[in-house]
């Protein structure tokens, strides 16, 4: 029983425009959220985080909404680069509990 | 840059033959974790460590076991490979259990079970 969904698989955003990442989770109990970038032939890297406690966080481009109510979270990439093309996997934990991730979303960058 | 080195990088074995993989830290957290990335699946927890001797099973735990006998150190084993265990595994530490500290990850080992 998949706790964190991401239900894209892949995403394809010109350059310069906005792009959506989504997620979706079951866990009422998740009360920390993080969105990890993975580039090929490399691990993981940790891009931002939200507390269940606020409903937006930002750093520079990058911002984390969440929907408790919907247990919802999305990612928005602002302005898209050339760079930000990778996996994007979110995830999520329920105090001091393991981190659950999600499938990944594949995100394409377009010139 | 966390310091995290897993080794091998890449590894090629046979069907049956044991197969141990090693991540290292310089970062002296406490907790560390193997994961396995597969299309599909994203990434799935096999095993991961408290401290020293503690270790507990993750969600793909069968056919795996670890060891830590040093803070530094954590060793994903797979006694008796199989194809389906053919994935690219990586190692995390935290400084915590929960997602308030982020896990830092290892840059991978691709393991290919013929």
């Amino acid at each position: 029983d998949q706790q964190v969904k991401q239900n894209s698989p892949s995403l394809s955003v010109q350059e310069g425009r906005i792009s959506i990442l989504n997620c979706d989770y079951t866990n009422s109990m998740f009360d920390y959220f993080l969105w990890y970038k993975k580039y090929p032939a490399e691990g993981p890297t940790f891009l931002i985080s939200i507390s269940s406690i606020k409903d937006k966080n930002e750093d520079g481009r990058f911002t984390v909404f969440l929907n408790k109510s919907a247990k919802h979270l999305s990612l928005h990439i602002v302005p898209s680069q050339p760079g930000d093309s990778a996996v994007y996997f979110c995830a999520a934990s329920a105090r001091d509990d393991k981190i659950i991730f999600g499938k990944g979303t594949r995100l394409h960058i377009l010139p | 840059d966390a310091g995290i080195t897993q080794s091998p990088r890449h590894k090629v074995t046979e069907t049956g033959t044991p197969v141990t993989l090693r991540c290292h830290q310089t970062e002296n957290h406490r907790y560390m974790y193997w994961y396995r990335q597969d299309p599909g699946h994203g990434l799935r927890l096999i095993h991961y460590s408290y401290g020293v001797k503690d270790t507990d099973k993750g969600e793909v735990s069968d056919g795996y076991s670890v060891s830590r006998s040093k803070t530094e150190d954590f060793l994903l084993t797979l006694e008796s490979a199989t194809s389906s265990q053919t994935s690219v595994y990586f190692c995390a530490i935290s400084e915590s259990k929960g997602g308030y500290q982020p896990q830092h990850f290892g840059d991978g080992t691709r393991l290919s079970i013929l």
